[in-house]
């Protein structure tokens, strides 16, 4: 199985929002279970939801609840998390992983850069 | 939430030596539960799944044992290459939560 392909950096200033993308196999693509992990600069892991791209379900951490949104485009085998009202603490690299239930595959990471 | 609570938070061990990681959930995930290592500039890896199964690829080196809420990783006989931060994962209910992970560094 390919590994997932994630979009590149981005810098957004306070209160914008950021869409990050992950592009998975084609051919395996509504079989996966993608979830977006995501890391502060010298911190841990935090898991922010999940996607299933075969419907589309998703659920989110409380935590981002209301400001994260998981979508999938089935054509092009791409799933995409945007993040709104974006404030310093959420400089982060990103992460897709993929699993049902502990992560195989990892993209490569998106680092979002919250700066004024 | 389950919290994962992870110890120690440095691990320092001479190459060769033996490393024992800690994880502790503030509840019950039966055997639910994943190791990774993460390099720096690097994604995770996945170690070991179900407290105990090493994904393929991984040295035997590694192993992982526990059950409930104790769970450790060791590493039989540290490699240059594994000095790194580790980190558990449990996947027993939703949200998924990771520890705050060890940091294994060279003595």
């Amino acid at each position: 199985q390919a590994p997932l392909v994630q979009s590149g950096a981005e810098v957004k200033k306070p209160g914008a929002s950021v869409t990050v993308s992950c592009k998975a196999p084609g051919d395996t693509f509504t079989n996966l279970y993608l979830h977006w992990v995501r890391q502060a600069p010298g911190q841990g892991l935090e898991w922010m939801g999940i996607i299933n791209p075969s419907g589309g379900s998703t659920s989110y951490a409380q935590k981002f609840q209301g400001r994260v949104t998981m979508t999938r485009d089935t054509s092009t085998s791409t799933v995409y998390m945007e993040l709104s009202s974006l404030r310093s603490e959420d400089t982060a690299v990103y992460y897709c992983a993929e699993g049902r239930n502990s992560f195989y595959y990892w993209g490569q990471g998106t680092l979002v850069t919250v700066s004024s | 939430e389950i919290v994962m609570t992870q110890s120690p938070f440095t691990l320092s061990v001479s190459p060769g030596e033996r490393a024992t990681l800690s994880c502790r959930a503030s509840q019950s995930v039966s055997s639910n539960l994943a190791w990774y290592q993460q390099k720096p500039g690097q994604a995770p890896r996945l170690l070991i799944s179900g407290a105990s199964t090493r994904t393929p690829g991984i040295p035997a080196r590694f192993s992982g044992s526990g059950s409930g809420t104790e769970f450790t990783l060791t590493i039989s006989s540290l490699q240059s290459e594994d000095f790194a931060v580790y980190y558990c994962q449990q996947y027993d209910s939703w949200p998924r939560t990771f520890g705050q992970g060890t940091k294994v560094e060279i003595k």
